[in-house]
């Protein structure tokens, strides 16, 4: 059972524009959502990632919205580059075992 | 300082041979980790390793084996290859807000 559904699956969008990739869970026993960044030929890396207490969190051009009351968070990138392209994958922690629900991640372009 | 080394980076097997991939952290993390990745299906957790000593399923074990052998060390084993396993492997070892993946092991069984 997939406990972390993200959407879409694939995104194409030009430089400049703001990609958002969207997740939504099932547990409330999650307490911690992660957002991690793929490379090809390269494993995941922590990107960004937001606590259920907070609404939005920004990084630089990433910025987190979360809605506790839909289950559902998202990530959007500003002023898109093509070095943004990726594939991104969304988690979230059970807070009884601290496990990682991963998403099954969207593989995004930007094009120049 | 290295992270998470995995260790082959490409394999070809044939069907019914046997293989152990390699992975070793030196960020002195308790918990380690093995997935798959297969296109659209993101990370599968194959099994887990908590601490030294312990290892647990996940969510897809069947054909795999995993040794912890030491802290650093987590090894997985495919007993008796099949091309369903035909996967892109990765290692991760982790602190509780973040985990540290490997560069990933390209595995093709023919």
């Amino acid at each position: 059972q997939q406990q972390v559904k993200q959407s879409p699956q694939s995104l194409i969008v030009q430089k400049g524009g703001i990609p958002i990739i969207n997740c939504a869970y099932e547990n409330t026993a999650f307490d911690y959502f992660p957002w991690y960044q793929q490379f090809p030929g390269k494993g995941p890396a922590l990107l960004i990632a937001i606590r259920p207490d907070v609404s939005e969190k920004k990084e630089g051009r990433f910025t987190i919205s979360f809605n506790k009351s839909a289950k559902q968070f998202s990530l959007h990138i500003m002023d898109s580059q093509p070095g943004d392209s990726a594939t991104y994958f969304c988690a979230a922690r059970e807070n009884s075992n601290y496990q990682l629900i991963w998403g099954a991640g969207t593989k995004l372009i930007i094009k120049p | 300082n290295a992270g998470v080394t995995q260790t082959p980076k490409f394999q070809v097997l044939k069907t019914g041979q046997s293989m152990t991939l390699q992975c070793a952290q030196d960020m002195n993390h308790n918990s380690m980790y093995w997935y798959r990745q297969d296109p659209g299906m993101g990370l599968r957790l194959i099994y887990y390793s908590a601490s030294e000593g312990t290892t647990d399923k996940g969510e897809v074990p069947n054909g795999y084996n995993v040794s912890r052998l030491n802290k650093r060390e987590f090894s997985l084993r495919l007993e008796s290859a099949a091309p369903s396993q035909t996967s892109v492997y990765f290692c991760a070892s982790r602190i509780i807000t973040e985990a540290f993946f490997g560069q990933g092991t390209r595995l093709t069984v023919v």
